[in-house]
């Protein structure tokens, strides 16, 4: 079966950088995505990583290391809007094409 | 509006008795899931509808689950004879072709 592991809980400060990492083990992995939880909100989609290497979106970026079934989510010059929980979420070949399995979540916590 | 939909919003119901939860995906997408998120956890899938095809279920918990959908469309899930560990936010979301899911406001459901 689908395993995930990411810390639960970071805190930072307004202006800093933090780095959300992200192992698993999967069969037949497809890709390793992110998404972005408010409390109460809906999960929102922030990257998408099927190959090795950084994927950059503005002020978050994704690494993928397939290798070594690792991946983190980088966020610089952390607001307090970000906030929020960060799920990982693989795509492997033990599900349909598109299921994904999450992670029990990272809680980031952005300090003024 | 453009997103996916939700509802209820919130339900309250009695140990027992059935509900039926709705969600309305984004229009062309065919692609459409139900997740179960308990409090302070990661997302749990559940069942996967795509196009035509036969729906993926491995993820339902119990024989009390079902789910279905017309066409590319509404989508209602229902579970029979509920428990109280049945209590969570339950996400709908939908994508087309991508890797990107869209998802709804969820149901959060109380079993008393």
């Amino acid at each position: 079966g689908q395993s995930l592991e990411q810390p639960s809980e970071v805190t930072a400060v307004e202006g800093a950088i933090v780095q959300i990492n992200c192992t698993y083990q999967t069969s037949g992995f497809y890709g390793l995505s992110w998404y972005q939880q408010h409390d109460g909100g809906a999960p929102t989609f922030l990257s998408y990583n099927a190959l090795d290497g950084l994927e950059e979106t503005g002020r978050f970026s994704s690494f993928l290391s397939r290798s070594d079934s690792y991946g983190y989510l980088l966020l610089q010059e952390l607001q307090m809007k970000d906030s929020a929980s960060y799920f990982c979420a693989v795509r492997d070949s033990s599900g349909s094409a598109r299921q994904l399995t999450f992670g029990s979540g990272t809680q980031l916590t952005v300090l003024p | 509006g453009a997103g996916v939909s939700q509802s209820p919003s919130n339900k309250v119901t009695e140990k027992g008795k059935d509900v039926e939860l709705r969600c309305d995906p984004i229009s062309g997408h065919t692609a459409l899931y139900w997740y179960r998120q308990r409090l302070g956890q990661g997302l749990e899938f559940l069942i996967y509808f795509q196009g035509n095809s036969a729906p993926d279920k491995s993820g339902l918990p119990s024989d009390r689950f079902s789910a279905e959908r017309t066409g590319e469309s509404v989508s209602t899930l229902t579970i029979q004879r509920t428990q109280q560990e049945d209590s969570a936010v339950y996400l709908c979301a939908s994508s087309r072709e991508g890797n990107e899911q869209f998802f709804g406001p969820g149901t959060r459901l109380t079993v008393l």
